[in-house]
This record gives C-alpha cells, sequence and structure tokens, in this order.
C-alpha cells in the first residue's frame, strides 16, 4: 500500500523509559504532522514539518518529547522519560504541500 | 491544546434517519473540515470547505462553512450501517498548517 504507516501499532512500556516511534509518510509528501489522541478526546496537534523549513513545534506538550525527520521523508516521535499522562494513540499525517493531509493508523502507546 | 466544541458528544439512531452534528469555535477558521475515523485506523477527510457560507455535498454528506468563520455543520442523510464511527470536525487557519480538532461525535447506528 502506498499509504502512511507507523510501528510500532502498540507500545507498552514502563514509566521513565524513552520511547521512539516511526512514521513513514507517503513518498513525495512534503509535509509531516504528528498529533497525539488521548482516550475519548479529538486529536491534538504536536509537531508539523514542511520540506527544508524549520518545524513548528508548538504543540509539544513538554521538553520530554522531540520529533526530527531525516531526509525529508522518515520522521521519529521521542518521548523521554515517559508519564502515565503520555498513554495516547499518536498519529502521523503527511500531505503534498497544502493538499489534504493523509493519516497513518497510529501507534497506541501505553505507560505503565 | 485547543479543542473545538463539537455537538452531540454522541447518537444512536435507526437505519435510514438523517443525522446532524455541529462544531463551534472561539476562533476563526480559513477552512473547515469533516472527517470519519473508525477503530484503529486513523481519521479519513469527507468533505473540507474553503469558503465562508459555502454549502458542500459529497454523496449522502452535506457540510456547511458558517458565515461567521467559526462553525460548521455535517448532515448525514438516508444512514447506514457503515456510518458507524467517530466523526470529527478540524479547523484549519492557513493551507498547509495544524489542524485543532473537535471533540468528536460518536455515531452508532441500528438496524
Amino acid at each position: 500500500g502506498a499509504g502512511v504507516s507507523q510501528s510500532p501499532s502498540n507500545k507498552v512500556t514502563e514509566k521513565g523509559k524513552d520511547v521512539e516511534l516511526r512514521c513513514d509518510p507517503i513518498s513525495g509528501h512534503t509535509a509531516l504532522y504528528w498529533y497525539r489522541q488521548s482516550l475519548g478526546q479529538g486529536l491534538e496537534f504536536l509537531i508539523y514539518f514542511q520540506g527544508n523549513s524549520a518545524p513548528d513545534k508548538s504543540g509539544l506538550p513538554s521538553d520530554r518529547f522531540s520529533a526530527e525527520r531525516t531526509g525529508g521523508s522518515v520522521s521519529t516521535l521521542t518521548i523521554q522519560r515517559t508519564q502515565q499522562e503520555d498513554s495516547a494513540v499518536y498519529l502521523c499525517a503527511s500531505s503534498l504541500g497544502r493538499d489534504e493531509q493523509f493519516f497513518g493508523p497510529g501507534t497506541r502507546l501505553t505507560v505503565l | 491544546g485547543q479543542q473545538l466544541n463539537q455537538s452531540p458528544q454522541s447518537m444512536f439512531i435507526q437505519e435510514g434517519e438523517d443525522v446532524s452534528m455541529n462544531c463551534t469555535s472561539s476562533s476563526i477558521f480559513n477552512t473547515w473540515l469533516w472527517y470519519k475515523q473508525d477503530p484503529g485506523e486513523g481519521p479519513v477527510l469527507l468533505i473540507a470547505l474553503y469558503k465562508a457560507g459555502e454549502l458542500t455535498s459529497n454523496g449522502r454528506l452535506t457540510a456547511q462553512f458558517g458565515i461567521t468563520r467559526k462553525d460548521s455543520f455535517l448532515n448525514i442523510s438516508a444512514s447506514i450501517p457503515s456510518d458507524v464511527g467517530i466523526y470529527f470536525c478540524a479547523g484549519q487557519t492557513g493551507t498547509a498548517s495544524k489542524l485543532t480538532f473537535g471533540t468528536g461525535t460518536r455515531l452508532q447506528v441500528t438496524l
């Protein structure tokens, strides 16, 4: 399939551990977004990459959260020293410039 | 972060009935979008609205962009079982920018 893929699909970790979540956008898409969806809630913006521009990090909830996008393609969202309130589904989306954002299936993170 | 006010929060309807849901914001948006999310999946775009007052249809779905640019509604006519899911509105202040999502409307359809 040519859609957005994310890995792992599920991640269970212990409080205090670091986790890395991966997003493979649709080939050729220049924009990449990370959102977080807590149980029963809507999606909350985290960070946005557009081409070679500096990312918009305005949605990151704390300095424990960071993301990078290598080679304008794959992105990794890292959460350091995870807390129980970090438990959520983390969704990635990509778009071709200003067009529709296509979402991946998400990574469900559970912090015990 | 900010979330848009969406209502109703959930609804149970019978197959064949029409459905209406709406979304309001304290901020102005230049684009309003409606998404549907199935369990275990990411949201999928249903309708996009780009102009205040615009009324757009996509099959059994109709959506409108409010004149004030602070609200939008989505109607689904003649609901069918596959309409089950969570519907989200989203606002965008400019193209190629972050989406601000509503709190979601969970739709369940009974036969």
